[in-house]
């Protein structure tokens, strides 16, 4: 079955980007959408943006720092996050996304990302 | 984007039942059938145990059911089991092809 993973630095500096890779197995990465969503004690689970072989899509509220693609040769997700605050640590995910339907299966173990000097 | 509204906490005995509530807008719960409800243990990823409202993916308990009316989704879990002890979180489809959570409840379990 299809198995996500999430890698990437897990201390990122305030003002600087964030970025996380997801390694797709099992499974096919070009017939679907892949999201990745984030989870703080703050916020709880928030959606970031999702990527598919012909477009994305992002969290309005995050449009303007964030950017998400697709490796298809490596079946690897990437996200990125600019200009990163306190505010943007969490528990990072990666999902493959069930496009309209927009429900999640399966997850990612999620990435501790905290912002910190 | 303001997240769907859903009570903190909730709490039931073994073997009762209980319905956790998800409110948002026409924009988003009230539009398309394309609710969602996630179960999420501690130091776990959410697992999804509802989508499109009221269907249940294959493995996922009978015990667990989706209903929609207007604005408002919501979760049952009957025959309250200790396992079931989580935090549950709805998440909608919305008019502008983005996806919103809810704040999340905690279920207990007494």
């Amino acid at each position: 079955q299809v198995q996500l993973q999430e890698a990437g630095p897990r201390v990122v500096k305030p003002s600087e980007t964030l970025s996380l890779t997801c390694t797709v197995s099992g499974g096919s990465i070009v017939s679907f959408y892949w999201s990745w969503i984030r989870q703080s004690p703050r916020k709880g689970l928030e959606w970031i943006g999702y990527v598919s072989y012909i477009e994305t899509k992002y969290n309005p509220s995050l449009k303007d720092r964030v950017s998400i693609s697709m490796d298809t040769s490596k079946k690897q997700l990437s996200m990125r996050l600019t200009s990163v605050t306190a505010a943007d640590t969490a528990v990072y995910y990666c999902a493959r996304d069930r496009s309209l339907s927009a429900w999640f299966e399966p997850w990612g173990q999620g990435a501790l990302v905290t912002v910190s000097s | 984007q303001s997240a769907l509204t859903q009570p903190a906490s909730v709490s039931g005995s073994p073997g009762q039942s209980i319905t956790i509530s998800c409110t948002g807008t026409s924009s988003d719960v009230g539009g398309d059938n394309f609710v969602s409800w996630y179960q999420q243990h501690p130091g776990k990823a959410p697992k999804v145990v509802i989508y499109e409202v009221t269907v249940r993916p294959s493995g996922v308990s009978t015990r667990f059911s989706g209903s929609k009316s207007g604005n408002t989704a919501s979760l049952t879990i009957s025959g309250l089991q200790a396992e079931d002890e989580a935090d549950y979180y709805c998440c909608s489809f919305t008019a502008d092809k983005t996806r919103i959570f809810g704040g999340g409840t905690k279920l207990t379990v007494l």
